[in-house]
C-alpha cells in the first residue's frame, strides 16, 4: 500500500541543525520529495532524491535515504527562524499507469527559536 | 513564485452550489494535478491531466469533476457541495507525466 509517515512537531534553536524523518511504505517508489509550506501559503518544492541515491546535498539541505529501512530524512543546517514551516515529504512512483501522483505524509511542523 | 497561478484564492459559498476552481500550469509543463488539502485528511491527490488527457485518479468524489483545455489550463469543478467540502485546493504542474512538481499558491474554499 501506499503510506507515508512523519512526526507531528519539532522544536529547535536558532543555528541549530533540524532533522525531520519520514517513513514510507511503497518500495516502488522512485521519487521522494521535501515541500516546504509557510502560512497561508503553497507548497513549495525544497528538494528531491531518486531512489538509487543515498545522499543528496543541496546548501544547507541534506537528504539521507534508507531504503531498507524505507526511512527518508531531511537536514537543515544552522536552521534559521524564516524555516519556520510546516515540511512535507511526499513520495511518487510511476507505477503501470505512468503518473507522478504524490503520496504525502501529515507534515512536521518545525519550530525554530531565537 | 513556481509560475503556477490559480484563480479565485478565496471563494466563500453555501452548501449545494457549484464552483469552479482554475489553474494554469507553468509555461511547457503538460501535466496538471490537483490536491486537497484539509486538517482531517491532510493533503490527498485528486486528480492528474496530460496534455488534456486524464491521466490518474485519486481520492475524487463523483460530484467533483475537472478538464484540462487545448492551451493546458485547467478547471475544477466541485457542485452540490457540503460543509465537509471546505479545504485549500492546490494545483501543481510538471513537464511530463511525473517528476518534479510546482505547485499554485491554492484556492481556499469555504462552504457555508
Amino acid at each position: 500500500g501506499e503510506d507515508v509517515e512523519q512526526s507531528l512537531f519539532l522544536s529547535v534553536r536558532e543555528g541549530d541543525s533540524s532533522v525531520i524523518n519520514c517513513t514510507y511504505t511503497d518500495s516502488s517508489s522512485t521519487y521522494l520529495y521535501w515541500y516546504k509550506q509557510e502560512p497561508g501559503a503553497g507548497l513549495q518544492l525544497l528538494t528531491y532524491i531518486f531512489s538509487n541515491m543515498d545522499m543528496k546535498q543541496d546548501q544547507r539541505l541534506t537528504v539521507l535515504l534508507n531504503k531498507k529501512d524505507k526511512h527518508l530524512s531531511l537536514r537543515i543546517a544552522d536552521t534559521q527562524t524564516g524555516d519556520s514551516a510546516i515540511y512535507f515529504c511526499a513520495e511518487s512512483h510511476r507505477g503501470s499507469s505512468n503518473t507522478g501522483k504524490l503520496i504525502f505524509g501529515q507534515g512536521t511542523t518545525l519550530q525554530v527559536k531565537p | 513564485d513556481s509560475g503556477v497561478t490559480q484563480t479565485p484564492k478565496h471563494l466563500i459559498t453555501a452548501t449545494g452550489q457549484r464552483v469552479t476552481l482554475r489553474c494554469s500550469p507553468r509555461s511547457g509543463d503538460l501535466s496538471v494535478y490537483w490536491y486537497q488539502q484539509s486538517l482531517d485528511q491532510g493533503l490527498q491527490f485528486l486528480i492528474q491531466y496530460y496534455n488534456g488527457e486524464e491521466r490518474a485518479k485519486g481520492n475524487i468524489l463523483e460530484r467533483f469533476s475537472a478538464q484540462q483545455f487545448p492551451d493546458l489550463h485547467s478547471e475544477l469543478n466541485l457542485s452540490s457541495l457540503e460543509l465537509g467540502d471546505s479545504a485549500l485546493y492546490f494545483c501543481a504542474s510538471s513537464l511530463g507525466l511525473a517528476g518534479e512538481q510546482f505547485f499554485g499558491p491554492g484556492t481556499r474554499l469555504t462552504v457555508l
